[in-house]
């Protein structure tokens, strides 16, 4: 129940594009849904994160759709760009367990110019 | 501001050695969370620390044990190491519980 199941593993998406990656969670006490954005030898940064209250959160080119019934969340990516190409972690908390993140497996986007 | 650091970036160890890594949060962030990342398992909460208090603990053996100073800068031990112990270890700070959490750089241990 802890887990948060990402897909899909890999993408490779046209310069232009728009990159798409799922995330789907079973525990419905999560209450925040952050996504960081890996790069090789680097710690995850946030890339934009959203609470249950809203359905979509745009912040430049990345927007988070939240479904809540589903128990589904994801992110797109529009005008995807070469400097996009890393690793994409969806993650979950809940504030019982305090700044614990449960992470998905992540995503390796590849965006071709 | 600075962000938060890590020491050290790399690190090998033997079999059966110990090891202690440090992480100075964002100044004025009082809690300190560390994670283990490792290709096949990923991204794993290793536990939490707020005002040198362990707030939340992960699924790991005892052998990782951890602490945080009053200045809010953390250390995390890993006794008697093992093979697969070979990870990225990261460090996030946060304000508080719910705060967005920012990450390190991370210290690579490869155990040999």
């Amino acid at each position: 129940q802890q887990q948060v199941k990402q897909s899909p593993q890999s993408l490779i998406v046209q310069k232009g594009g728009i990159s798409i990656i799922n995330c789907a969670y079973e525990n419905t006490a999560f209450d925040y849904f952050p996504w960081y954005q890996q790069f090789p030898g680097k710690g995850p940064a946030l890339l934009i994160a959203i609470r249950p209250d809203v359905s979509e959160k745009k912040e430049g080119r990345f927007t988070i759709s939240f479904n809540k019934s589903a128990k589904q969340f994801s992110l797109h990516i529009m005008d995807s760009q070469p400097g996009d190409s890393a690793t994409y972690f969806c993650a979950a908390s809940t504030m019982e367990y305090g700044n614990k993140l449960v992470f998905g497996a992540g995503t390796i986007l590849r965006v071709k110019s | 501001k600075a962000g938060v650091t890590q020491t050290p970036r790399y690190l090998i160890k033997t079999r059966g050695q110990q090891v202690t890594l440090s992480c100075s949060p964002i100044s004025g962030h009082r809690s300190v969370s560390w994670y283990q990342q490792t290709p096949g398992q990923g991204l794993q909460f290793l536990f939490e620390y707020f005002s040198e208090t362990q707030r939340n603990k992960g699924n790991f053996p005892g052998r990782f044990s951890g602490r945080q100073f009053s200045n809010s800068r953390s250390e995390m031990n890993v006794s008697t190491l093992e093979l697969g112990d070979s990870a990225l270890y990261l460090c996030a700070s946060s304000t508080n519980r719910g705060d967005t959490q920012y990450f390190g750089p991370g210290t690579r241990l490869t155990v040999l």
